[in-house]
């Protein structure tokens, strides 16, 4: 079975803060993504990578950034907190062929920004 | 129009009901095709591929229309731990990534 893990299931963090949120899968995918689910707007695509140190902007890339240093893992950092990026995060990772793979998520990050 | 529209319920039915989720997506370029059951602060987590013959999977049956960018799910006999929230997911073309309805919500009871 695919095993996505990301680091933490709960994290409190201030306004202003640095915030790093890791996420590491044990398949060899070359895909991982980072979203985030907000109640009402269904999942979003904050950024995706397909290759180590490649990464694409999803849909709401603002106010983020993305690491990936290995193929394992990919890391979101919030580069200066703030209140409307409390929010469940999401981390999924595929292979890339064949087309058709589903994506795998982590269990997830609920995070609150004070 | 949104990408990827469905019916956000709830859908309350009793147990043992047979129940249909439909979805709409609007890019016709869309290639694959998927439902997720997602339960009460837990992580989306893949039900179904959904083909172009239409599959089943035990009490699920899903269906895929492309001349009318539709896809539905069916859910037979009805559990009470079918509860959950349903996510039509549309794979676009080019990169992997993934666009998701907001869900339909399933509430099944005694």
């Amino acid at each position: 079975d695919v095993k996505v893990t990301q680091s933490s299931r709960y994290l409190v963090k201030r306004t202003g803060e640095k915030v790093f949120l890791e996420c590491v899968q044990d398949m060899d995918h070359e895909n991982m993504f980072w979203y985030r689910q907000d109640p009402g707007l269904g999942l979003r695509l904050i950024y995706f990578s397909y290759d180590v140190k490649m990464k694409e902007k999803g849909d709401i890339p603002e106010g983020y950034s993305v690491s990936r240093e290995k193929k394992e893992r990919f890391s979101l950092i919030l580069e200066s907190a703030s209140t409307n990026q409390t929010s469940m995060y999401l981390c999924a990772s595929t292979l890339d062929r064949p087309s058709n793979q589903p994506q795998h998520f982590g269990d997830g990050t609920r995070l609150s920004i004070l | 129009r949104k990408e990827v529209e469905q019916d956000p319920g709830p859908f309350n039915v009793p147990e043992g009901a047979t129940v249909a989720f439909n979805c709409t997506y609007s890019n016709s370029a869309s290639q694959s095709f998927f439902w997720y059951r997602q339960d009460c602060r837990k992580e989306p987590k893949l039900l179904m591929s959904v083909y172009s013959s239409g599959n089943e999977d035990g009490r699920f049956t899903a269906q895929l229309n492309r001349a009318s960018q539709y896809i539905s799910l069916l859910i037979r006999d009805s559990k009470l731990s079918d509860s959950a929230t349903y996510l039509c997911v549309v794979k676009n073309s080019g990169y992997s990534t993934l666009t998701f309805g907001k869900g339909t919500m399933l509430l099944v009871s005694p």
